[in-house]
């Protein structure tokens, strides 16, 4: 059964270092997702990706995060300079269709990171 | 600020129905509502969708009444390794944050 990866699964940086996190959604997926989960709390919506461009953002991705597609199966979430508070699991999802149609994501494993 | 609130936790014993509401009063007229189960350190992973009414699969049902202010989860009888959090994921139609979570009901499955 096709699975969305992620890499890496645990990620440490210092606080100010830049963290690239990389994604391998469904490959005939056409909307990707990243998800954060901070230890202990509920998983939170941070921005959807669909034709190359950002779709929908939450308030908690500013101009710290960025997200690309940079090619046709790889899809990265970058942190710019990381914050204590950046810390949490990461979560990638991709999705077939729009939620309309009745589809589903699908998560990944997830990126543990650690901001020191 | 868009919510969706689900009990903090629940307790059963196995062979038992569970049953676990959601409320998302500002959700989006036209989207799905998605149900997820997540384990200790992996991530969320899909048990049932629905728009309206009532939609069955072979885990869980889901009971979503005609103003979709909430949706209930329910799954027939549970064992031990029902025993996670469960999630609701609507989109909301107020506020920054479009697509929310639920806060998450905690589960646990006693023998």
């Amino acid at each position: 059964e096709p699975e969305v990866t992620q890499t890496p699964s645990h990620q440490v940086t210092q606080m100010g270092q830049e963290v690239i996190l990389r994604c391998v959604p469904i490959s005939n997926h056409l909307y990707f997702y990243w998800y954060r989960q901070i230890l202990g709390q509920k998983v939170e919506f941070l921005v959807s990706f669909y034709n190359n461009e950002i779709s929908e953002k939450s308030e908690i991705f500013d101009d710290q995060f960025s997200v690309e597609r940079p090619d046709g199966s790889n899809f990265t979430l970058k942190i710019r300079s990381t914050k204590l508070e950046d810390s949490a699991m990461y979560f990638c999802a991709s999705r077939a269709r729009l939620a309309g149609d009745g589809d589903t994501q699908y998560f990944g494993p997830g990126t543990r990171l650690t901001v020191l | 600020l868009a919510k969706t609130t689900q009990p903090i936790s629940m307790d059963s014993y196995e062979g038992q129905e569970v049953n676990i509401t959601c409320s998302h009063n500002n959700i989006a007229t036209n989207d799905y509502i998605t149900w997820y189960q997540q384990f200790p350190s992996q991530g969320p992973r899909f048990i049932i969708q629905g728009y309206k009414t009532k939609v069955t699969n072979e885990v869980a049902s889901l009971f979503i009444p005609a103003d979709r202010k909430s949706s209930t989860l329910s799954l027939p009888r549970v064992s031990l390794s029902d025993t996670a959090v469960y999630y609701c994921l609507a989109r909301m139609n107020t506020g920054f944050q479009k697509l929310v979570f639920g806060t998450g009901t905690r589960l646990l499955v006693s023998p």
